[in-house]
């Protein structure tokens, strides 16, 4: 069975700061993909990475992919309140799985 | 517009009762997906429809929980005799395939209560 790790599972931070988060799996996908989703809505896209040890940026936010295509993180450098939400990632394997995702809070 | 729509928005129901979920998904997009999430909670599978393959209904909680997809387009899942741990926000998702990698999109989601 395919499982997605996210950590921490919550997140309180001060408006400014730094942060990662991770996503981690003994499975191998094809690609893994990052969504955010706000209180009362579904998840929207952010990212998608395919290859090993891909970086891609989006703004502040930093998506990496591992070498072997197991695991990723998401580093957001100067957090704003913005950035609260619930940060999801998911696996395409087998079929598509999720994490059980990290709820992240900016203190203005 | 042009997303994933789900209806209804919000759903209020008494223990025992049938409700029925739906979702219009993208028009073209093969593939479509049921979540559950509880509160603060991440993603359930419940049901994955591949075009005209059999369902993968390995998510199922029980089978008061059924769903089919009509014509390839829109999907209902049914809750029969509902229960009150059955309230949850049911998404759905369908998605597309492009150089072998599968993008989701999702509706907003169906807010359900049962009392």
């Amino acid at each position: 069975t395919q499982l997605l790790e996210q950590s921490p599972q919550f997140l309180s931070i001060q408006e400014g700061e730094n942060l990662t988060v991770y996503c981690n799996s003994s499975s191998v996908f094809s690609s893994l993909q990052w969504y955010r989703q706000e209180p009362g809505e579904g998840p929207v896209l952010l990212v998608t990475v395919v290859t090993g040890g891909e970086v891609k940026k989006l703004k502040r936010l930093t998506f990496q992919f591992g070498d072997a295509r197991k695991d990723s993180s998401l580093h957001i450098t100067a957090a704003q309140p913005g950035d609260t939400g619930l940060y999801l990632c998911a696996g395409d394997g087998d079929k598509i799985i999720f994490g059980k995702g990290t709820r992240l809070h900016i203190l203005p | 517009g042009a997303g994933v729509s789900q209806s209804p928005s919000n759903k209020v129901t008494e223990k025992g009762k049938d409700v029925e979920l739906r979702c219009d998904p993208i028009s073209g997009h093969t593939a479509l997906y049921w979540y559950r999430q509880s509160l603060g909670q991440g993603l359930e599978f419940l049901i994955y429809f591949q075009g005209n393959s059999a369902p993968d209904k390995s998510g199922l909680p029980s089978d008061r929980f059924s769903a089919e997809r009509t014509g390839g387009s829109v999907s209902t899942l049914t809750i029969q005799r509902t229960q009150q741990e059955d309230s949850a926000v049911y998404l759905c998702a369908s998605s597309f395939q492009r150089g072998g990698q599968e993008t989701q999109y999702f509706g907003p989601g169906t807010r359900l209560l049962v009392l």
